[in-house]
């Protein structure tokens, strides 16, 4: 099983600040990774798909990179409504994983 | 518009069986692999079983721990996903939330709690 490491777990900003999440893989998984946002009482919200493409609807300012083990997402200014947990899976190999989650605090 | 509505979760007594289904509506479900992923209360995402195409074959997976417990189907025919889980253990309980497997489409999830 492909386990994914997040860092940091916790990433306290404040609004307009960029935000540089990380996600490493135990092995390679190409470029099929992707991120998920995920607010309190909600569903996982798909941002980003094969590790760098936006997913329809998402603003311009959350972009994604990284191949084989190491991926990022970066949010360049944030918004209130980003603040949230935020979570890479790969869909490489079954079973898919998640990473443990990192939580984008405001400051 | 895109929905996806998961019904059945309950509370069930440890040993028992519960079967959760996906009702899906503004996509080719049939075109669609599905899946089903879990959440335990206050925790991280697990995805538990995926279900291809009957055009890929139909073909299911399922993560280790529920192996031999749970089953995933689909009825085509009332783009419906279904999933059947047998001898539930208290460390199943969390909210199970169906998908497509590319993660565009997520429902809203159904609580199944395991206690006695």
């Amino acid at each position: 099983e492909i386990v994914l490491t997040q860092s940091p777990a916790t990433l306290s900003l404040s609004p307009g600040e960029r935000a540089t999440l990380s996600c490493r893989a135990s092995q390679t998984v190409s470029s099929h990774l992707v991120w998920y946002q995920q607010k309190p009482g909600q569903a996982p919200r798909l941002l980003i798909s094969d590790a760098s493409n936006r997913a329809a609807g998402i603003p311009a300012r959350f972009s994604g990179s990284g191949s084989g083990t190491d991926f990022t997402l970066t949010i360049s200014s944030l918004e209130p409504e980003d603040f949230a947990i935020y979570y890479c899976q790969q869909r490489s190999n079954w079973p898919y994983t998640f990473g443990q989650g990192t939580k984008l605090e405001i400051k | 518009e895109v929905q996806l509505v998961e019904s059945g979760g309950d509370l069930v007594k440890p040993g028992g069986s519960l079967r959760l289904s996906c009702a899906v509506s503004g996509f080719t479900f049939s075109n669609a692999h599905m899946g089903w992923v879990r959440q335990a209360p206050g925790k991280g995402l697990e995805w538990i079983g995926l279900i291809t195409s009957k055009a890929d074959g139909g073909t299911t997976a399922y993560a280790a721990p529920v192996t031999g417990r749970f089953t995933v189907s689909r009825d085509d025919s009332k783009s419906t996903l279904y999933l059947q889980m047998n001898s539930l253990k208290t460390e199943d309980t969390a909210l199970y939330y169906c998908a497509t497997t590319g993660g565009s489409h997520w429902g809203q999830g159904t609580l199944v709690t395991v206690s006695s």
